[in-house]
Protein backbone atom coordinates (compact mmCIF):
# COMPACT_ATOMS: atom_id res chain seq x y z
CA UNK A 1 0.00 0.00 0.00
CA UNK A 2 1.47 3.59 -0.66
CA UNK A 3 2.27 5.34 2.67
CA UNK A 4 3.91 8.69 3.00
CA UNK A 5 6.39 9.36 6.11
CA UNK A 6 7.23 12.71 7.32
CA UNK A 7 9.48 12.36 10.11
CA UNK A 8 9.02 16.10 11.63
CA UNK A 9 6.05 16.89 13.73
CA UNK A 10 7.55 19.84 13.98
CA UNK A 11 10.22 22.26 13.14
CA UNK A 12 10.89 25.45 14.88
CA UNK A 13 12.39 28.30 12.83
CA UNK A 14 13.69 32.04 12.67
CA UNK A 15 12.17 34.69 10.49
CA UNK A 16 14.28 34.90 7.40
CA UNK A 17 15.70 31.33 7.80
CA UNK A 18 15.94 29.17 5.34
CA UNK A 19 13.69 25.76 5.91
CA UNK A 20 13.71 22.25 4.64
CA UNK A 21 10.50 19.81 5.84
CA UNK A 22 10.82 16.45 4.73
CA UNK A 23 8.79 13.44 3.30
CA UNK A 24 9.58 9.96 1.89
CA UNK A 25 7.21 7.90 0.26
CA UNK A 26 6.76 4.30 -0.18
CA UNK A 27 8.23 2.96 -3.96
CA UNK A 28 6.17 0.02 -4.55
CA UNK A 29 3.61 1.94 -6.81
CA UNK A 30 4.00 5.15 -9.04
CA UNK A 31 3.12 8.15 -7.53
CA UNK A 32 1.68 11.75 -7.87
CA UNK A 33 2.82 13.45 -4.81
CA UNK A 34 1.55 16.72 -3.15
CA UNK A 35 2.42 19.13 0.08
CA UNK A 36 -0.86 20.74 1.48
CA UNK A 37 -0.98 23.65 4.12
CA UNK A 38 -3.02 24.19 6.64
CA UNK A 39 -3.32 27.57 8.63
CA UNK A 40 -4.76 28.12 11.97
CA UNK A 41 -8.46 27.22 11.75
CA UNK A 42 -8.63 26.79 7.77
CA UNK A 43 -9.13 24.16 5.61
CA UNK A 44 -6.18 22.42 3.55
CA UNK A 45 -4.97 24.48 0.70
CA UNK A 46 -2.61 22.76 -2.30
CA UNK A 47 0.96 24.18 -1.85
CA UNK A 48 2.44 22.50 -5.14
CA UNK A 49 2.58 18.75 -6.51
CA UNK A 50 4.65 16.65 -8.36
CA UNK A 51 3.03 14.51 -11.57
CA UNK A 52 5.82 14.18 -13.61
CA UNK A 53 8.12 16.14 -15.71
CA UNK A 54 10.64 18.63 -13.91
CA UNK A 55 11.92 17.12 -10.74
CA UNK A 56 11.56 20.90 -8.93
CA UNK A 57 8.43 21.94 -8.48
CA UNK A 58 7.89 25.56 -7.55
CA UNK A 59 4.37 26.28 -5.43
CA UNK A 60 2.75 28.81 -4.11
CA UNK A 61 4.37 31.50 -1.36
CA UNK A 62 7.75 30.98 -2.36
CA UNK A 63 7.84 27.32 -1.94
CA UNK A 64 9.41 24.50 -3.85
CA UNK A 65 10.14 20.90 -3.55
CA UNK A 66 12.24 18.04 -4.89
CA UNK A 67 11.37 14.85 -6.75
CA UNK A 68 14.20 12.09 -5.80
CA UNK A 69 13.24 8.71 -7.08
CA UNK A 70 16.46 7.07 -5.86
CA UNK A 71 16.04 7.97 -2.17
CA UNK A 72 12.35 7.86 -2.30
CA UNK A 73 12.10 11.93 -0.74
CA UNK A 74 9.89 14.81 -1.27
CA UNK A 75 11.35 17.38 0.61
CA UNK A 76 9.82 20.67 0.77
CA UNK A 77 12.15 23.66 0.79
CA UNK A 78 11.81 27.74 1.25
CA UNK A 79 14.78 29.88 1.29
CA UNK A 80 13.65 32.49 3.90
CA UNK A 81 10.44 32.02 6.07
CA UNK A 82 7.92 35.01 7.18
CA UNK A 83 5.97 34.40 10.61
CA UNK A 84 2.58 33.67 8.15
CA UNK A 85 4.34 30.63 6.91
CA UNK A 86 3.37 29.55 10.83
CA UNK A 87 0.73 26.63 9.76
CA UNK A 88 0.71 22.55 9.60
CA UNK A 89 1.76 21.13 6.39
CA UNK A 90 0.97 17.79 4.91
CA UNK A 91 2.75 15.71 2.18
CA UNK A 92 0.59 13.18 0.87
CA UNK A 93 0.75 10.89 -2.35
CA UNK A 94 -1.81 9.26 -4.57
CA UNK A 95 -1.54 5.89 -6.23
CA UNK A 96 -2.51 6.81 -9.92
CA UNK A 97 -4.66 3.70 -9.96
CA UNK A 98 -7.05 4.44 -7.35
CA UNK A 99 -6.89 8.49 -7.19
CA UNK A 100 -7.65 8.33 -3.22
CA UNK A 101 -4.47 11.01 -1.50
CA UNK A 102 -2.90 8.58 1.57
CA UNK A 103 -1.22 11.97 4.16
CA UNK A 104 1.36 11.91 6.34
CA UNK A 105 1.52 12.80 9.83
CA UNK A 106 2.09 16.86 9.01
CA UNK A 107 4.97 18.79 10.16
CA UNK A 108 3.84 22.24 12.36
CA UNK A 109 5.99 24.79 11.31
CA UNK A 110 7.06 27.06 14.27
CA UNK A 111 8.35 31.07 12.82
CA UNK A 112 9.33 33.17 15.57
CA UNK A 113 11.24 36.79 15.05
CA UNK B 1 -18.58 32.40 -1.65
CA UNK B 2 -16.89 28.74 -0.52
CA UNK B 3 -16.76 26.38 -3.42
CA UNK B 4 -17.24 23.60 -0.55
CA UNK B 5 -18.78 24.28 2.62
CA UNK B 6 -19.61 22.29 5.45
CA UNK B 7 -21.51 22.55 7.82
CA UNK B 8 -21.68 22.88 11.18
CA UNK B 9 -18.40 23.97 11.72
CA UNK B 10 -18.17 22.92 15.25
CA UNK B 11 -20.57 20.55 16.98
CA UNK B 12 -20.56 19.22 20.69
CA UNK B 13 -22.40 16.35 21.36
CA UNK B 14 -23.08 13.26 23.81
CA UNK B 15 -22.32 9.66 23.41
CA UNK B 16 -24.70 7.86 21.61
CA UNK B 17 -26.42 10.50 19.49
CA UNK B 18 -26.97 10.63 16.16
CA UNK B 19 -24.90 13.11 13.96
CA UNK B 20 -24.66 14.17 10.55
CA UNK B 21 -22.05 16.09 9.15
CA UNK B 22 -22.70 17.86 5.32
CA UNK B 23 -21.09 19.28 2.91
CA UNK B 24 -22.03 20.67 -0.11
CA UNK B 25 -19.89 22.05 -3.18
CA UNK B 26 -20.36 24.52 -6.11
CA UNK B 27 -17.35 23.13 -8.22
CA UNK B 28 -19.53 20.36 -10.42
CA UNK B 29 -17.35 18.24 -9.37
CA UNK B 30 -18.38 14.14 -9.47
CA UNK B 31 -15.78 12.86 -6.23
CA UNK B 32 -16.14 13.50 -2.66
CA UNK B 33 -14.52 12.23 0.30
CA UNK B 34 -14.49 12.49 3.97
CA UNK B 35 -11.92 12.81 5.82
CA UNK B 36 -10.67 12.95 9.60
CA UNK B 37 -7.90 14.21 11.23
CA UNK B 38 -6.41 13.45 14.66
CA UNK B 39 -3.45 15.36 16.25
CA UNK B 40 0.12 13.10 15.64
CA UNK B 41 -1.64 11.32 12.88
CA UNK B 42 -3.02 13.35 9.70
CA UNK B 43 -5.69 13.13 7.72
CA UNK B 44 -7.43 9.71 7.34
CA UNK B 45 -10.01 8.62 4.73
CA UNK B 46 -13.24 7.60 5.92
CA UNK B 47 -15.55 7.32 2.58
CA UNK B 48 -15.52 8.71 -1.11
CA UNK B 49 -17.63 8.61 -3.37
CA UNK B 50 -16.86 9.09 -7.62
CA UNK B 51 -20.24 9.49 -8.52
CA UNK B 52 -23.71 9.73 -7.01
CA UNK B 53 -24.12 5.59 -7.43
CA UNK B 54 -20.59 5.04 -6.22
CA UNK B 55 -19.90 5.17 -2.80
CA UNK B 56 -16.54 3.28 -1.01
CA UNK B 57 -15.22 2.82 2.36
CA UNK B 58 -11.88 4.30 3.12
CA UNK B 59 -9.48 3.39 5.57
CA UNK B 60 -11.31 3.70 8.27
CA UNK B 61 -14.65 3.16 7.71
CA UNK B 62 -16.33 1.51 10.78
CA UNK B 63 -18.98 4.06 13.09
CA UNK B 64 -19.60 6.05 10.13
CA UNK B 65 -21.90 5.99 7.23
CA UNK B 66 -22.27 8.64 4.13
CA UNK B 67 -25.32 9.75 1.83
CA UNK B 68 -24.65 11.10 -1.50
CA UNK B 69 -27.93 13.21 -1.92
CA UNK B 70 -26.71 14.63 -5.62
CA UNK B 71 -23.84 15.60 -7.00
CA UNK B 72 -22.98 18.46 -4.69
CA UNK B 73 -24.16 17.02 -1.36
CA UNK B 74 -22.22 14.44 0.29
CA UNK B 75 -23.29 13.64 4.11
CA UNK B 76 -21.69 11.80 6.90
CA UNK B 77 -23.23 10.02 9.43
CA UNK B 78 -22.40 9.00 13.05
CA UNK B 79 -25.00 6.84 13.99
CA UNK B 80 -23.76 6.58 17.51
CA UNK B 81 -21.09 9.03 18.39
CA UNK B 82 -18.65 7.48 20.81
CA UNK B 83 -15.85 9.86 22.23
CA UNK B 84 -13.18 8.70 20.22
CA UNK B 85 -14.33 10.28 17.50
CA UNK B 86 -13.89 14.09 18.92
CA UNK B 87 -11.82 15.02 15.24
CA UNK B 88 -11.59 17.50 12.69
CA UNK B 89 -13.59 16.64 9.83
CA UNK B 90 -12.80 17.66 6.15
CA UNK B 91 -14.90 16.79 3.06
CA UNK B 92 -12.79 17.56 -0.36
CA UNK B 93 -13.90 17.27 -3.95
CA UNK B 94 -12.27 16.65 -6.74
CA UNK B 95 -12.63 16.62 -10.69
CA UNK B 96 -12.01 13.26 -12.31
CA UNK B 97 -10.54 14.95 -15.24
CA UNK B 98 -8.04 16.33 -12.98
CA UNK B 99 -8.01 13.94 -9.83
CA UNK B 100 -4.61 14.66 -8.73
CA UNK B 101 -6.06 18.20 -7.09
CA UNK B 102 -8.25 17.84 -3.90
CA UNK B 103 -10.18 20.81 -2.96
CA UNK B 104 -10.69 21.09 1.17
CA UNK B 105 -13.45 22.71 2.87
CA UNK B 106 -13.44 24.38 6.30
CA UNK B 107 -13.72 21.74 8.20
CA UNK B 108 -16.14 20.60 11.37
CA UNK B 109 -14.90 20.08 14.71
CA UNK B 110 -17.07 17.36 16.30
CA UNK B 111 -16.79 16.60 20.17
CA UNK B 112 -17.92 13.87 21.94
CA UNK B 113 -18.26 13.75 25.43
Amino acid sequence: AQSVTQLDSQVPVFEEAPVELRCNYSSSVSVYLFWYVQYPNQGLQLLLKYLSGSTLVKGINGFEAEFNKSQTSFHLRKPSVHISDTAEYFCAGMNTGFQKLVFGTGTRLLVSP
Amino acid sequence: DADVTQTPRNRITKTGKRIMLECSQTKGHDRMYWYRQDPGLGLRLIYYSFDVKDINKGEISDGYSVSRQAQAKFSLSLESAIPNQTALYFCATSDPRRADTQYFGPGTRLTVL
